[in-house]
This record gives C-alpha cells, structure tokens and sequence, in this order.
C-alpha cells in the first residue's frame, strides 16, 4: 500500500517568511495529492491539490510542486501570516488517501 | 462549513460498549468515507462507501463495521471498545468514485472517548 511521509513535523516562521513542506510517496499509481490544514479540535480543510499531469501549481499565496520521478511533492507557503498557523497534512491518493503524519506551522509575529 | 455533517459531535462512553456514529454527505456526493485521528497514529483511512456498496477498506478492525443507507448517509458502528479507540472519527463525501481520484470534503468530526 501507500505510504507517505511528511517533514518536517513542526515549523516554526517568523511572520512574512515562507515556509515549505515536503511529502514523499511510494506508490508510483498514485495521481493525486491534496493538502489539508487542520486547526486545532476542527476538521481537515483542503488548501490546495495537484493531479499526476502537472508539475505545479498555485493559488494566491500557497504554491504546490510535485516530482513524479523522484515521487515527492512540496507545499509552499509565502508571506506567511499568523493565522497560517495549524497542523498540515499532505496524502496521496491510490484508491484510497494516505495521509502524511502531519506538520505543525507556527508563525510567529 | 464543507456540507458534510456528523452526529453525535462529542461521545463519552465505557469500555465493552458499543457506539453508532453518523454521518450524511454533501448534497449529491455518493461516496463516504471514514477516517479516524488519533494523536500517535494521525488520520488513518478505515472504509469507503459508494452508492450503498463497500468500496475499498483500510485498516479497520473487525469490531467496527459501517454501512451506507439508501438515502446516502452513512453509520460506523464501533463495539467492544477499548480505550484505544478514543479519537476523533471524520466522515468525509465526494462526488463519485470513478474517473480517477476526487477532493474528498471533511465533516466536522465526532470525538469520542472511551473510559
């Protein structure tokens, strides 16, 4: 099955730095990737997602980049602002998600 | 507010009990699926459902069971509780299930602990 594995597993940003996340997978099938963020008690939110047929893609100020070759795919977050801070996770999907361990961001003002 | 809704939204129950939890999807959305996050083990897939059939199955214990109703909400049964399985329990719909891969939206969970 898959597995993912996310790093780091906290991150702490001076506000208005950026800050990156990295995801690797194993299942060379899947095609899709999402990220979720999670604020503390609430449920998984998607932020952003990517499919197999694109390299990158962005939305305001998040930024997603896959490497289907290398099989890893990162988060970018520029600007970042106080209420970024909350767990990300990051997953692939084969037939079913599979979800990294999560990356807690705090952004310091 | 994703459109996915759980009931109930906190559970406190014992050990050797047994529980239902509920949840209906997005307006149109015939797949189901079922998460549970625990703190040492994060968000771990348990089954999905599709249009009332069995889909695909995670790592789901055998005294859990769920099941997805004709009108397309769906019930996880969880019996002879442990305090192991205290967690937050997330329902998650989409769409369809065929044609490849789709953004799964959360419902707000269901926290459940077990004494």
């Amino acid at each position: 099955g898959e597995n993912v594995e996310q790093h780091p597993s906290t991150l702490s940003v001076q506000e208005g730095d950026s800050a990156v996340i990295k995801c690797t997978y194993s299942d060379s099938a899947s095609n899709y990737f999402p990220w979720y963020k999670q604020e503390l008690g609430k449920r998984p939110q998607l932020i952003i997602d990517i499919r197999s047929n694109v390299g990158e893609k962005k939305d305001q100020r998040i930024a997603v980049t896959l490497n289907k070759t290398a099989k890893h795919f990162s988060l970018h977050i520029t600007e970042t602002q106080p209420e970024d801070s909350a767990v990300y996770f990051c997953a692939a999907n084969d037939y079913k998600l599979s979800f990294g361990a999560g990356t807690t961001v705090t952004v310091r003002a | 507010d994703s459109g996915v809704t759980q009931t109930p939204k906190h559970l406190i129950t014992a050990t050797g009990q047994r529980v239902t939890l509920r949840c209906s999807p997005r307006s149109g959305d015939l797949s189901v699926y079922w998460y549970q996050q625990s703190l040492d083990q994060g968000l771990q897939f348990l089954i999905q459902y599709y249009n009332g059939e069995e889909r695909a199955k995670g790592n789901i214990l055998e005294r859990f069971s769920a099941q997805q109703f004709p009108d397309l909400h769906s019930e996880l049964n969880l019996s002879s509780l442990e305090l192991g399985d205290s967690a937050l329990y997330f329902c998650a719909s989409s769409p369809r299930t065929s044609g490849g891969p789709e953004t799964q939206y959360f419902g707000p969970g269901t926290r459940l602990l077990v004494l």
